[in-house]
């Protein structure tokens, strides 16, 4: 069964410093993988994606994640946080098999301390 | 539309009333997803809906849950006999062929 860990339910880092978001996956087949966004009172925007390509995947606000197999990892960083960066991030897993369900994270709220 | 479609965006209950959500999809999107995004937690995975294969309605909290779709289009999330903690923000979301999910605004669900 597919799975995902978020570690941290809430980080907080000063602007100008490094974001790293951890996510964490289960699968018995091989995942393609995905970072969400929700800004305040907004919905969820596909941040970046992973679907067997590159393993280094760059997203939309200067984000990227590198998919590791062996570590069974997904994790988002961004090398400067912006004030604009705070936000709830969700980490989501699924395969391609045949039609299947998409298993998000519980997600991780990022602030950003001036 | 371009994108989908939720309604009623707010909705206000009494517990023991039934209510009915309702998810209009991109066109030619086949695949739909609804979640439940509860005060401070994730989005817990509901039912999925993929043509016109059955429903995969394993993340459906209890029997008074239940959903359709009619036609491939709409689709109507119904929650019979409110109880007070199904009070959420109800998402519906469409998903392309790389996998990606085209979310709706959500219908906030209170239960008195």
């Amino acid at each position: 069964a597919q799975s995902v860990t978020q570690l941290g339910s809430h980080v907080s880092v000063s602007e100008g410093a490094l974001v790293l978001l951890r996510c964490n996956y289960s699968s018995s087949v091989p995942p393609y993988l995905f970072w969400y966004v929700q800004y305040p009172n907004q919905g969820l925007q596909l941040l970046l994606k992973y679907t067997s390509a590159a393993t280094l995947v760059k997203g939309i606000n200067g984000f990227e994640a590198e998919f590791k197999k062996s570590e069974t990892s997904f994790h988002l960083t961004k090398p400067s946080a912006h004030m604009s960066d705070a936000a709830e991030y969700f980490c989501a897993v699924t395969f391609y098999s045949s039609a299947s369900k998409i298993i998000f994270g519980s997600g991780t709220r990022l602030s950003i301390r001036p | 539309g371009a994108g989908v479609s939720q309604s009623p965006s707010n909705k206000v209950t009494e517990k023991g009333k039934d209510v009915e959500l309702r998810c209009d999809p991109i066109s030619g999107h086949t695949a739909l997803y609804w979640y439940r995004q509860s005060l401070g937690q994730g989005l817990e995975f509901l039912i999925y809906f993929q043509g016109n294969s059955a429903p995969d309605k394993s993340g459906l909290p209890s029997d008074r849950f239940s959903a359709e779709r009619t036609g491939g289009s709409v689709s109507t999330l119904t929650i019979q006999r409110t109880q007070q903690e199904d009070s959420a923000v109800y998402l519906c979301a469409n998903r392309d062929n790389t996998g990606e999910l085209f979310f709706g605004e959500g219908s906030r669900l209170t239960v008195l």
